[in-house]
């Protein structure tokens, strides 16, 4: 079945402590992305890769990392998450062309404290 | 400004009604619009796309572009209960450019 897979779904943390959320998808797409969620504020790009070893910063990109190692990984890390990091955090992946469906991954709702 | 504009609503209807969700956007370049629905706890999924000008129609969806005035549109006719969710707009130039999202309740 063809998936974009968030791991973990839920997280509780600490401000500081340093956390990496996963992302993997099986459809050999050359782009993938993270988002994050916040009410009233929509889906924001945080980084996206176009492909292996190539990573540029989206809209919101302070506080995060990103890599792009292989293709069908690409974690999002967070050094030192603060508050203001808690959101609701998608992953989606498509191939390129400008009419390419995107395929989310289920969201992972991150809760720093 | 930002790049694509969207009421967030929330909008809420009777079943059976005709909704109209619109974005606007300021990069004229735009060629390819999309709009995707998200359920609650889930993630976007691709309702319709559109390319350039012009409206396309897919059961009880209608997507319309407007280029010359930077403005799109998804009606929803005959609306369900089950329709009740978030519609976002995006403009797809490589990158994926996303809307606020328009959050849209039914009620039956």
């Amino acid at each position: 079945e063809a998936q974009v897979t968030q791991n973990p779904r839920y997280l509780i943390t600490v401000t500081g402590k340093k956390l990496t959320v996963t992302c993997s998808q099986n459809m050999n797409h050359e782009y993938m992305s993270w988002y994050r969620q916040d009410p009233g504020l929509g889906l924001r790009q945080i980084y996206y890769s176009m492909n292996v070893e190539v990573t540029d910063k989206g809209d919101v990109p302070e506080g995060y990392k990103v890599s792009r190692k292989e293709k069908r990984n690409f974690p999002l890390i967070l050094e030192s998450p603060s508050p203001n990091q808690t959101s609701l955090y998608f992953c989606a992946s498509k191939t390129h062309g400008m009419n390419t469906e995107a395929f989310f991954g289920q969201g992972t709702r991150l809760t720093v404290v | 400004q930002k790049e694509v504009e969207q009421d967030p609503g929330p909008l809420s209807v009777p079943e059976g009604a005709i909704v109209s969700l619109n974005c606007t956007y300021s990069n004229s370049a735009f060629q390819y619009f999309m709009w995707y629905r998200q359920y609650s706890r889930k993630g976007p999924e691709l309702l319709m796309y559109t390319y350039s000008s012009g409206n396309k129609e897919d059961g009880r969806f209608t997507a319309q572009v407007d280029k010359s005035s930077k403005y799109i549109s998804l009606f929803i006719r005959d609306s369900q209960p089950s329709d009740s969710a978030t519609y976002l707009c995006a403009m797809n130039e490589g990158k994926l450019i996303f809307g606020q999202g328009t959050e849209l309740s039914v009620k039956p």
